[in-house]
Formats: C-alpha cells, structure tokens, sequence
C-alpha cells in the first residue's frame, strides 16, 4: 500500500514570499490532516478535510493560510506572505475515518522563513 | 478544550532498562488514544492506540500502554528498551464531541545507550 506523499521535502523562502504544499493521502482515505510542527513541539492540528469538505480549521491562522482538498483527494496548503515563525515541518496525513482509525503521516515538508 | 501532556521530554536509558513515559489528557467524554513514534529521518506511525474494552493495550515491538480513566491518563511502557527504540514518542487523542480531531502531545525523545 503506497503512503501518504507529499512535496516539496525541503523549502527555503524569504518571508513574505508565498509556498505552497502538496499532499496525496492515502487511496481511498477520507479525512485529510495538516499539522504544523514546530522545532521541539508535537504536531499542532491545522485543518482537517472529510472528503473536500472542512470538518475543522479552528487554529489555522486564516489571514496568510489557506487549504484545498479538491475532488475529496489532493491537497495543497498555501501560506501567503509568510513570516519567520511559519518555520516547521508540515505534515499531512490521512485516514479512512476520523474517528476509530489511526493516521498515516507523510514525511513531511521541511519550511526554513529567513 | 482538549490537551495532552507528557511529562518528560528527554529521556536516556541504558539498554535492557525499563521505560515507562507518562501522559495524560484533559477531556471528560469518551476519548481514543494513541501512541506515535518517530524513528530519525522516518514519519510519525502508530505504536498502539486504543479505544475500548481491555484498558492495557498491546503495541508493535514489545510496547504496551495502560488506559486509567480515573487519571486521565494512558502511559507507555516497555519492559527492556533496545537502542533501536531511540526515538520521539508522542501521545495523542481524539474526541467524538471534539469532531475527532486529533491532538498531540509535545513529545518525549528518548535516547537509548547501547
């Protein structure tokens, strides 16, 4: 079973630029995870898609991030401009439901801001 | 609001100890439970989770873990590490009422002398 993938590995930008990630979940999983982990921190929920529809968004910081799950597969997390503190590790994950089943995580996109 | 706690964040133990890491959350319903491990340079998988009946779960590669309601609380142990579970392990949960968004833990790192 292929796992969940996601591009770029590594990203370097000046702050204000704007990057954008890509994830594909696992076949047929219908949630849809993004986490943001910070240097030293556990992985801090983003948003999270049940098919192409937001189930929760309620610590994505809304005026620079956005995210898309269109047709209930893909993903893409944007940051528009980004700041120094957006530096992390972005993983996505998924699952076939979100409840009672565990998440598959991506090895994650490395975010440098200088 | 959820949270989860663990209550070291480094940790270093010769081989053949015993390792037992602590954790516990903040929510009064019905919660699942999860441990996750990070290998260096792999992903976030799941060590063991847990969602109901027999409160001492069993994991992969000889871990287990014990749900204690009254504690909130749902350590992870190992009889005899090995220096190959040096790692990063994160504790996480997740909620019905919460939309089962999945929260974390800070983490521990362990580090196992060989």
């Amino acid at each position: 079973e292929a796992g969940v993938a996601q591009s770029p590995r590594y990203k370097i930008i000046e702050k204000r630029q704007s990057v954008a990630f890509w994830c594909n979940p696992i076949s047929g999983h219908a949630t849809l995870y993004w986490y943001q982990q910070i240097l030293g921190q556990g992985p801090k929920l983003l948003i999270q898609f049940q098919n192409n529809g937001v189930v929760d968004d309620s610590q994505l910081p809304k005026d620079r991030f956005s995210a898309e799950r269109l047709k209930g597969v893909d993903s893409t997390l944007k940051i528009q401009p980004a700041k120094l503190e957006d530096s992390a590790v972005y993983l996505c994950a998924s699952s076939q439901n979100p409840g009672h089943t565990e998440a598959f995580f991506g090895q994650g996109t490395r975010l440098t801001v200088v | 609001a959820q949270s989860v706690s663990q209550h070291n964040h480094h940790v270093i133990l010769s081989e053949a100890a015993s390792l037992e890491l602590g954790c516990n959350y903040s929510y009064g319903g019905t919660v699942n439970l999860f441990w996750y491990v990070q290998y260096p340079g792999q992903h976030l998988q799941l060590l063991l989770k847990y969602f109901s009946g027999d409160p001492l779960v069993k994991g992969i590669k000889g871990f287990e873990a014990e749900f204690i309601k009254s504690k909130f609380s749902f350590n992870l142990r190992k009889p005899s590490v090995q220096w190959s579970d040096t790692a990063e392990y994160f504790c996480a949960v997740n909620a019905g009422t919460g939309g089962f968004k999945t929260i974390f833990g800070a983490g521990t790192r362990l580090f196992v002398k060989a």
